[in-house]
Formats: structure tokens, C-alpha cells, sequence
């Protein structure tokens, strides 16, 4: 397995415009995480799935992202109408959340440049 | 609230220096406890964990943290730095009745001096 993959490991649009990402985990992880990160800080939790099931979503997330994991395996993020603080990593991890193992595997990030 | 705190945004070592990044939680919950590093552009790699058991961890890079319950605190140490360990240091924590959800500290910045 080459663990989490992430694509586009790098992003720049147009303000307005819409961006999606794709986040393939580690094949028998049945569990997938989003996450926003700023220069300087740590990641900001956006949304997890368990399965193909959306279990959260962080209370500050706009109404212009969303997330998808259809049949448990990929997962897409998608910011509609993007803006300039838009401008982050975005970070996918994925786990296998069992009794005693909740180590999380990141891929290499997307980064975002909206200009 | 949960919340983890890393007091240190930076912190600057000699190399061949020991190290000590601090991280403390505050959490309900027995705490699962994980330190990650992040090299620049890069994503996060799990550098070691703590579940339950001994409490001195020990994890790759030649890497340990100790779990202090008396004190809420999980501080990675490492007795002699290389070049190549400066990056960025992030502690998260996370709890089976959270549903394993992580909180994380916002990171300490390491720098190595020749």
C-alpha cells in the first residue's frame, strides 16, 4: 500500500471559481478525515466520514464546501465560489478506528492558492 | 473545553543538543496521545504514540515522550538533534468516548543550529 494519496498536490484558481479535490486512503481504513491548515498553525478539522457515512462536520465550515465519499473508499472535497481565505493545505488522513488503534495516516496535502 | 497546548511556537537547539517539546491537554477522557512532524509543504507523520501501558514511548527518529497523568502533559524528547530534525511538531489528542476525534496543539517550530 503507498498510503494516503492526495490530488492535486498543488492548486491555483481564479476567485470565484470552483476547486475539487481527491483524497485516496489507505485501503482498508474505514475512516476518513479532512482537514484545513494555515501557515503557523495546527490542522483545523473540516469533516470525517465513517465508511461512506458523514459522521461531523466542523460548525465553522462554510455552506460552500463539501465533501463525498461515495461506496467508503475516495473522497472528494469541493469548495464552490472559492475566496482568497480559501488559501490553505488541505490535509486527508485515514484510519482504521478499532478498540486500541486510532493512529491517523496523512497524505501529502493539497495546496490551495486562490488569487 | 478539550484543548491541547504546545507553550512553545519556536525553539532553537544546537546540533548534537538535547531536545524537549512540551505538549499539555486538557481532557475528561483517558487520552489516546500522538506527536506528528511536519517537514515544509509536506504532510504529518506519526512519530509515536500512546495508548495505554508503559508510559515512556518510544517512536521513530530515535524520538520518546513520556505520558504524565499527575501533570496532563506528553513531552517529546530526544537526546541529540540532527539537522534534518528540524521541521514542525504537532501533539494531538483523542479519546474513544470523543469517537477518537483528535485535538491538536498549534505546533512548535523547531530550529537547529550548526
Amino acid at each position: 500500500d503507498t498510503g494516503v494519496s492526495q490530488n492535486p498536490r498543488h492548486k491555483i484558481t481564479k476567485r470565484g471559481q470552483n476547486v475539487t479535490f481527491r483524497c485516496d486512503p489507505i485501503s482498508e481504513h474505514n475512516r476518513l478525515y479532512w482537514y484545513r491548515q494555515t501557515l503557523g498553525q495546527g490542522p483545523e478539522f473540516l469533516t470525517y466520514f465513517q465508511n461512506e457515512a458523514q459522521l461531523e462536520k466542523s460548525r465553522l465550515l462554510s455552506d460552500r464546501f463539501s465533501a463525498e465519499r461515495p461506496k467508503g473508499s475516495f473522497s472528494t472535497l469541493e469548495i464552490q465560489r472559492t475566496e482568497q481565505g480559501d488559501s490553505a493545505m488541505y490535509l486527508c488522513a485515514s484510519s482504521l478506528v478499532r478498540q486500541e488503534n486510532t493512529e491517523a495516516f496523512f497524505g501529502q496535502g493539497t495546496r490551495l492558492t486562490v488569487v | 473545553a478539550q484543548s491541547v497546548t504546545q507553550p512553545d511556537i519556536h525553539i532553537t537547539v544546537s546540533e548534537g543538543a538535547s531536545l524537549e517539546l512540551r505538549c499539555n491537554y486538557s481532557y475528561g477522557a483517558t487520552p489516546y496521545l500522538f506527536w506528528y512532524v511536519q517537514s515544509p509543504g509536506q504532510g504529518l507523520q506519526l512519530l509515536l504514540k500512546y495508548f495505554s501501558g508503559d508510559t515512556l514511548v518510544q517512536g521513530i527518529k530515535g524520538f520518546e515522550a513520556e505520558f504524565k497523568r499527575s501533570q496532563s502533559s506528553f513531552n517529546l524528547r530526544k537526546p541529540s538533534v540532527h539537522w534534518s530534525d528540524a521541521a514542525e511538531y504537532f501533539c494531538a489528542v483523542g479519546a474513544k468516548d470523543s469517537n477518537y476525534q483528535l485535538i491538536w496543539g498549534a505546533g512548535t517550530k523547531l530550529i537547529i543550529k550548526p
